[in-house]
């Protein structure tokens, strides 16, 4: 399968302790994102990288949140100090440039006890 | 930045019937627009986009809309409705910023009764 793949699927967490999500985007694609998808709602954009350079982040993205795509391939996106606010569905997309479709990963759902 | 407004948070057709998913679109100019479809516990899979060329798009399964700038609406319509289409749609604008990042509508959920 050639699709984008996240890690975990799901995570359970207790408020205050860190985690880390993993995001590998389909293999030739350079322009990789991350959304936040809460209950009810439409995916919100949070941050875009081309190759590993993180060009924007929205202001969604507090100083608790911080990605990376070290090498340009796989990306992660980690949440210190969780709060239970951060309980939401984590949605990475990948596209092979801006005039291509975005293709979405599963998720990987959080919810902080 | 660019917006979408759903109009219905939840439609319910009988299978064989239309379905018709409403949409409007806030943009200052030539906007990129998209409909996304979410089935549960599944990925989000583009159903068909817009982007300057002809005004009605034809997507995947059955699935159509037309842009109409003057009403600036961008409508999802189905012939007759499948189970199989029960589902939750979002209708999404492209930002010119942030890498062309998608702006999703807050969502409508259809139902399909037999």
């Amino acid at each position: 399968d050639t699709g984008v793949s996240q890690n975990p699927r799901h995570k359970i967490t207790k408020r205050g302790q860190n985690v880390t999500f993993r995001c590998d985007p389909i293999s030739e694609h350079n322009r990789l994102y991350w959304y936040r998808q809460t209950l009810g709602q439409g995916p919100e954009f949070l941050t875009y990288f081309q190759n590993e350079a993180q060009l924007e982040k929205s202001r969604l993205l507090s100083d608790r949140f911080s990605a990376e795509r070290p090498k340009g391939s796989f990306s992660t996106l980690e949440i210190q100090r969780t709060e239970q606010g951060d309980s939401a569905m984590y949605l990475c997309a990948s596209r092979e440039g801006l005039e291509y479709e975005q293709y979405f990963g599963p998720g990987t759902r959080l919810t902080v006890t | 930045a660019q917006s979408v407004t759903q109009l219905d948070s939840h439609v319910s057709v009988s299978e064989g019937t239309p379905v018709l998913l409403r949409c409007n679109y806030s943009s200052s100019y030539s906007p990129s627009l998209f409909w996304y479809v979410q089935h549960p516990n599944k990925g989000l899979q583009l159903l068909l986009k817009y982007t300057s060329a002809a005004t009605l798009v034809k997507g995947i399964n059955g699935f159509e809309a037309e842009f109409k700038k003057s009403e600036t609406s961008f409508h999802l319509t189905k012939p007759s409705a499948h189970m199989s289409d029960a589902a939750e749609y979002f209708c999404v604008v492209s930002e010119r910023y942030s890498g062309y990042a998608l702006n999703f509508g807050k969502g409508t959920s259809l139902l399909v009764t037999p």
